[in-house]
């Protein structure tokens, strides 16, 4: 049982490149959520998925987009990289929704040049 | 505008100690759920309170929830070195928000020997 792993650990990209963040939880739970955390910062939500074929905003959704296959995957899809998206992202899973522990991917760091 | 706000936001303390963290926040809720974070490393749930005056304990750690004054307490008893780390709180905006988190920027303790 691995929990929520997340790839690339670490990543340098150019402005306006394009990447894709994975995401994988393999506990079948039915909420995944991106969020970053910038340096001294809490979390924010990015986006947020309830099953497969349904996600929606969160907080700060500008310049990400997710899609969900599967109940597996939760893959955030930056397209046009800028410097304000340098940060440390991070996938979490819940079973339910509301009163529901929160389990995290061990995060990306990734730094926008 | 939201705020959910930790203090203090870094703490030096001797082992053996006694402290205690403070999570204010400013919108109404009756859900927030405590976290660690080690240096570099992922986030992992400590307690999850559900209701006003709740208390959950493990440990050295003790967290209380008081939605009366929008404030919730991290008490550390007799602190060890192992307990250092990066706490946060999380404010659950329930169910008209679709149970969005938002998170204080986190206490970082250092507990020296």
């Amino acid at each position: 049982n691995a929990g929520v792993t997340q790839t690339p650990k670490f990543r340098i990209l150019k402005i306006g490149q394009s990447m894709t963040l994975q995401c994988t939880q393999d506990m079948n739970h039915n909420y995944m959520y991106w969020y970053r955390q910038d340096p001294g910062m809490g979390l924010k939500l990015i986006y947020y998925s309830v099953g497969a074929g349904i996600t929606d905003k969160g907080e700060v959704p500008n310049g990400y987009n997710v899609s969900r296959s599967t109940t597996e995957d939760f893959p955030l899809r930056l397209e046009l990289a800028a410097p304000s998206q340098t940060s440390v992202y991070f996938c979490a899973s819940s079973y339910y929704r509301d009163q529901e522990t929160q389990y995290f991917g061990p995060g990306t760091r990734l730094l926008v040049l | 505008e939201l705020k959910v706000e930790q203090n203090p936001l870094f703490l030096s303390m001797q082992e053996g100690k006694n402290y205690t963290i403070y999570c204010n926040y400013s919108t109404t809720s009756d859900r927030l759920y405590w976290y660690r974070q080690d240096p570099g490393k992922s986030l992992e749930s400590l307690f999850v309170l559900l209701s006003n005056g709740a208390v959950k304990q493990e440990g050295r750690l003790m967290a209380s929830l008081d939605t009366k004054a929008r404030l919730s307490t991290l008490h550390i008893t007799a602190a060890v070195h192992d307990l250092s780390a990066t706490y946060f709180c999380a404010v659950d905006l329930g169910r008209d928000s679709n149970y969005q988190l938002i998170w204080g920027a986190g206490t970082k303790l250092i507990i020296k020997p």
